[in-house]
């Protein structure tokens, strides 16, 4: 079953508005990682937070890990069209193998 | 930044062909790759996870026999659908990750799978 429940399911927002996607999961984690998805392409990724952070910057990128809620945000600041696409949270649960578990995602639209 | 090249990124093909679907990191060896599905508006759900060298592991309810892995080298695994039927369409993506374990996985394009 999925590890991740993310919310928005969808968010549809004007450009140059911020957005703000949310992941909770279940179980202890090592870390966590957002990852964007264009329309029928593969994932790329954009951020990483390690258990023991709390709070991660990437350019207009914000990431934040509440491990006693077990839940994540990602906001993204000044959106843009070409932020237009599907975001998921992935949690890597174990010290080997680096096996991802993917929340179910966000579609996010950003109307020009 | 580490590319991974995921080859073909469409097939459509009759129901009972068997398809080839190849994963390939460009610029970096991957000690480990998976191999995921995903459904129309669905999340990815790993299918298995392949190291170099040995046996593929098989996430729960899938199948070996029908998607078999093979991972030969540290820069190649391939997923073969075997006799494949019109449930098995789907858009099933391939990552792959080196042994540093700091660095994230990097994801393939992607191969739309249509069995007709």
């Amino acid at each position: 079953s999925q590890q991740g429940e993310e919310d928005p399911q969808a968010l549809s927002i004007q450009e140059g508005e911020n957005a703000t996607m949310n992941c909770s999961y279940k179980t202890s984690i090592n870390n966590l990682q957002w990852y964007r998805q264009n329309s029928g392409r593969g994932l790329v990724h954009l951020i990483l937070i390690r258990s023991n952070e709390r709070e991660k910057h990437s350019g207009r990128l914000r990431v934040t890990l509440d491990t006693s809620k077990k839940s994540s945000s990602l906001l993204i600041t000044a959106s843009r069209a070409a932020d237009t696409a599907s975001y998921f949270c992935a949690t890597d649960l174990s010290q080997g193998a680096q096996k991802l578990v993917f929340g179910q995602g966000t579609r996010l639209t950003i109307n020009p | 930044g580490a590319v991974v090249s995921q080859h073909p990124s469409r097939v459509i093909c009759k129901s009972g062909t068997s398809v080839k679907i190849e994963c390939r990191s460009l610029d970096f060896q991957a000690t480990t790759m998976f191999w995921y599905r995903q459904f129309p508006k669905q999340s990815l759900m790993l299918m298995a996870t392949s190291n170099e060298g040995s046996k593929a592991t098989y996430e729960q309810g899938v199948e070996k026999d029908k998607f078999l892995i093979n991972h030969a080298s540290l820069t190649l695994s391939t997923l073969t659908v075997t006799s494949a039927h019109p449930e098995d369409s789907s858009f099933y993506i391939c990552s792959a990750s080196s042994f540093n374990r700091k660095q994230p996985q990097h994801f393939g394009d992607g191969t739309r799978l249509s069995i007709l």
